[in-house]
């Protein structure tokens, strides 16, 4: 509905699994951003790309590990997660070139279990 | 340092009320400010946003915000809320000479009963 598409919609992993999560948009922007979204705290901005180059990294734990093949695609891949890594997590995507006030786009999110 | 405030985790209001949300910011310069709504299992939506010029914004589906700078706050209206509007409200605010970090208000849960 956004141009936003994230797969899968919900993942049930174990601790010790390696596993990732995708996201694509088809709205030509230039920059994307993962987010973590926990109950009654506020969005965590984890990761921004733009232009396929990472721009910020909030102190991240390493077991997330971003990529971005280019402007269209960005994956989070996850290793060893603890259970408080469980959370939904959303991608969202905007056009950065021309300044910061255009709004992001979000796609639907990804409901992470941890167990 | 920028943040956002959202004051009230619930609001409830009757259908044909009208509806506030209410968020205050923090920037160390000029802001922009945007409101977006999620509904259940979904990711967020936008809904409108503040650059510069008129201070009262209009949005998608009826909502209007008004930018406050002296009161840094920008407060999400609506003059007649509908059941539909049942949702999560999230406030964010950017700086306008700052990077690209987005910064989000914790949400507030609006509840409009029939």
């Amino acid at each position: 509905e956004t141009g936003v598409t994230q797969t899968p919609r919900h993942l049930v992993m174990g601790m010790t699994n390696k596993k990732s999560l995708k996201c694509e948009q088809h709205l030509g922007h230039n920059a994307m951003y993962w987010y973590k979204q926990s109950a009654k705290k506020p969005l965590e901005l984890m990761f921004v790309y733009s232009l396929e180059e990472r721009v910020e990294n909030n102190s991240v734990p390493s077991r997330f590990s971003p990529e971005c093949p280019n402007s269209s695609h960005l994956f989070l891949h996850l290793h060893t997660l603890q259970p408080e890594d469980s959370a939904l997590y959303l991608c969202a995507s905007s056009q950065d070139s021309v300044g910061r006030n255009t709004e992001a786009f979000f796609g639907q999110g990804t409901r992470l279990t941890v167990v | 340092a920028q943040s956002v405030a959202q004051p009230e985790d619930q609001v409830n209001v009757a259908e044909g009320n009208p509806l506030t949300v209410k968020c205050t910011y923090s920037v160390s310069g000029n802001p922009y400010l945007f409101w977006y709504v999620q509904y259940p299992n979904r990711g967020l939506q936008f809904l409108l946003k503040y650059i510069t010029g008129d201070n009262l914004v209009k949005g998608s589906y009826g909502f209007e915000a008004e930018f406050n700078k002296s009161q840094t706050s920008f407060h999400l209206k609506k003059p007649s809320a509908l059941v539909s509007d049942s949702a999560l409200y999230f406030c964010a605010v950017r700086d306008m000479g700052g990077d690209y970090k987005l910064s989000f208000g914790a949400g507030t849960t609006v509840t409009v009963r029939a």
